[in-house]
């Protein structure tokens, strides 16, 4: 089946480490997107890149970073530099076209050591 | 620029009594719209979408939204509701552009009463 698999379901951090979020599709979308989403928050968008080797900031950039080496794979790198990183991140993909809708993954919920 | 606003943060209802849930949106061109639903630490599945074609829209699990171009309104409604539609849904809007970039909702989030 077609579909986005997140990586790992729960992580956790501790103060001053980088840890990286695994988002593969095998839905061959163009278009990648990451997303932030706190309690009773809708979902804000981090980064996101239409194709391999182009991301642009999303509304909440700071703190994260991503890569886009295979159009299969988008994942996200939260820095030390977040200093409230615990939510729940949710990875998306979509073909093209604005009528598209995006196809999200499961989430991986990272907390705070 | 587009934004949409849900203008209920919780909904709760019995068991086989119908839901409402409401969505307003503001966009500068035609949009494309969809509704979601999240079931708790999961992510998000798509319900249904208008894509301008007919303005009544049947989705998943019984549901429908009905596009409302003179009130930018796109209400989500099932006429009889099950414990299973317990969730957070949310309303989102695709503009009219080439990065695909959604709005979404603060979201509602639906109790079911036995």
């Amino acid at each position: 089946d077609g579909g986005i698999t997140q990586s790992p379901k729960y992580l956790f951090r501790k103060e001053g480490q980088n840890v990286t979020l695994s988002c593969e599709q095998n839905l061959n979308h163009d278009a990648m997107y990451w997303y932030r989403q706190d309690p009773g928050q809708g979902l804000r968008l981090i980064y996101y890149s239409q194709i391999v080797n182009d991301f642009q900031k999303g509304d909440i950039a700071e703190g994260y970073s991503v890569s886009r080496e295979k159009k299969e794979s988008f994942p996200l790198t939260v820095t030390s530099a977040q200093k409230n990183p615990t939510a729940f991140y949710l990875c998306a993909s979509t073909g093209r076209g604005g009528w598209q809708p995006q196809h999200f993954g499961d989430g991986t919920r990272l907390s705070i050591l | 620029a587009q934004s949409v606003t849900q203008l209920d943060s919780h909904v709760s209802v019995s068991e086989g009594t119908p839901v409402l849930l409401r969505c307003n949106y503001s966009s500068s061109y035609s949009p494309s719209l969809f509704w979601y639903v999240q079931h708790p630490n999961k992510g998000l599945q798509l319900l249904l979408k208008y894509t301008s074609a007919a303005t009544l829209v049947k989705g998943i699990n019984g549901f429908e939204a009905e596009f409302k171009k003179s009130e930018t309104s796109f209400h989500l409604t099932k006429p009889s509701a099950h414990m299973s539609d317990a969730a957070e849904y949310f309303c989102v809007v695709s503009p009219f552009s080439n990065d695909y970039k959604l709005s979404f909702g603060a979201g509602t989030t639906v109790t079911v009463r036995a």
